[in-house]
């Protein structure tokens, strides 16, 4: 078995902020995800990584940045956070088809 | 339209009773998994059911591909299945990418 961990759970910015979150694995997956989830419109992916130092633009990835230190861990940035944004963010990581989550960060912007 | 479409919406259970919840695709997929999401927590993975059926304790994954449609059942339910409950697909994307359904929304009475 294995765990995703992600750092931090709750996450309190400023309008215009950088904010950045971490999410890290140890079932040895290859791909991982950062997908964001709010109220009503169910998951959307925002980056994923097939491998190491690898990123893919989902459907949500504008005003995101993502990067894949190593196999192991896949950071979000929000380059810029907007006033009054609640959502939550949750990574995931696979091996073929089958993919796990972490527990969220959920994000609240004053 | 929307590639994935759960039903119902919502739905009201009295403890013990059976419920089906529904999942429609537009495209032909690689790959699908249904999660379960309590109020505030992460995705658990239910099954990963690309075809066919599964059973794990009380709940049966079925998908037809040719029909487009994979339902979730769940027998005797009990107060602790209350949550929503989350059907994902990779409709044939590259890098496993999955379009989660809104969801269904279960309380089930004591």
């Amino acid at each position: 078995g294995g765990i995703i961990t992600q750092t931090p759970k709750f996450l309190i910015g400023q309008e215009g902020q950088k904010l950045t979150l971490k999410c890290q694995q140890n079932f040895n997956h290859d791909t991982m995800y950062w997908y964001r989830q709010d109220s009503g419109k169910g998951l959307r992916l925002i980056y994923y990584s097939i491998t190491e130092n690898d990123l893919q633009k989902g459907d949500l990835s504008e005003g995101y940045d993502a990067s894949r230190e190593k196999k192991s861990s896949f950071s979000l940035t929000v380059t810029s956070a907007q006033k009054n944004e609640m959502a939550v963010f949750l990574c995931a990581s696979s091996i073929y088809y089958e993919q796990y989550f972490g527990p969220g960060t959920r994000l609240t912007v004053l | 339209g929307q590639q994935v479409q759960q039903s119902p919406a919502s739905l009201v259970l009295q403890e013990g009773e059976n419920a089906e919840l529904q999942c429609n695709f537009s495209t032909s997929l690689n790959s699908m998994q249904w999660f379960y999401q309590r109020p505030g927590g992460s995705l658990v993975s239910l099954f990963y059911n690309p075809s066919g059926t599964k059973h794990s304790g009380r709940l049966t994954s079925t998908t037809v591909i040719k029909e487009r449609r994979s339902s979730l059942h769940i027998s005797s339910s009990q107060t602790t299945d209350s949550g929503t409950y989350l059907c994902a697909l990779d409709l044939n994307s590259a890098g496993n990418k999955l379009t989660f359904g809104i969801g269904t929304r279960v309380l089930v009475r004591p």
